[in-house]
């Protein structure tokens, strides 16, 4: 597809259950990167994909939650034991590199409610 | 650090009036500064940036702003609003050195245009 693709676009859980989010990301984009948006809240930075480096993982909010890439194509979020809080928006974006002339495309998010 | 403060949550104009949306930035390094917009059940779409050089930027749909650094802001105008461009908006900033692919968002701002 032209754009970043997230599927599910929709996810009602139980709380205690884990939940798995995908990204395609645009064809030949070697970054990829996870935000978080819950309701009210600015985007919250949570994981970044470049190439085959390491990833940085730094705005992971706990140990539940976990990302992969293979390459530089489809990345998986998944979340463990899901909790209230965990409900929010969850963006994943692409962009060809890190360069500031490179135009950062999002998709149109996961919207995940933990019930 | 980095933060982002965008002044009001909701700003509502009538069709043909200014929009202004405020956009206060901090920044330990010069910054890049972004517009963000999302239209409802789409993904976030780049409006503008300011990376150096012009501080006035322009961007799609008629939109510009002007990066002023002993305010540090940015805030984003447009001389004459439309319906269509109902929408939320979001400013961000990136660190212009080191780990410079994250972005830092405000909350964001939801604008309404009545008729």
């Amino acid at each position: 597809g032209a754009g970043v693709s997230q599927s599910p676009s929709n996810k009602v859980t139980e709380k205690g259950k884990d939940v798995e989010l995908r990204c395609d990301p645009i064809s030949g984009h070697t970054a990829l990167y996870w935000y978080r948006q819950r309701l009210g809240q600015g985007l919250e930075f949570l994981i970044y994909f470049q190439g085959n480096s390491a990833p940085d993982k730094s705005g992971l909010p706990s140990d539940r939650f976990s990302a992969e890439r293979t390459g530089e194509s489809v990345s998986t979020l998944t979340i463990q034991r899901t909790q209230q809080e965990d409900s929010a928006v969850y963006l994943c974006a692409s962009s060809l590199g890190t360069g500031i002339g490179n135009t950062i495309y999002f998709g149109e998010g996961s919207w995940l409610t933990v019930v | 650090a980095q933060s982002v403060t965008q002044l009001g949550s909701h700003v509502s104009v009538s069709e043909g009036a200014l929009v202004l949306l405020r956009c206060n930035y901090s920044s330990s390094v010069p910054p890049y500064l972004f517009w963000y917009v999302q239209y409802p059940n789409q993904g976030l779409q780049l409006l503008l940036k300011y990376t150096t050089g012009a501080t006035l930027v322009k961007g799609i749909n008629g939109f510009e702003a002007e990066f002023k650094k002993s305010e540090t802001s940015f805030h984003l105008t447009k001389p004459s609003a439309h319906m269509s461009d109902a929408a939320e908006y979001f400013c961000a900033v990136r660190r212009s050195g080191g780990s410079n692919y994250k972005l830092t968002f405000g909350k964001g701002t939801l604008l309404t245009v009545n008729p």
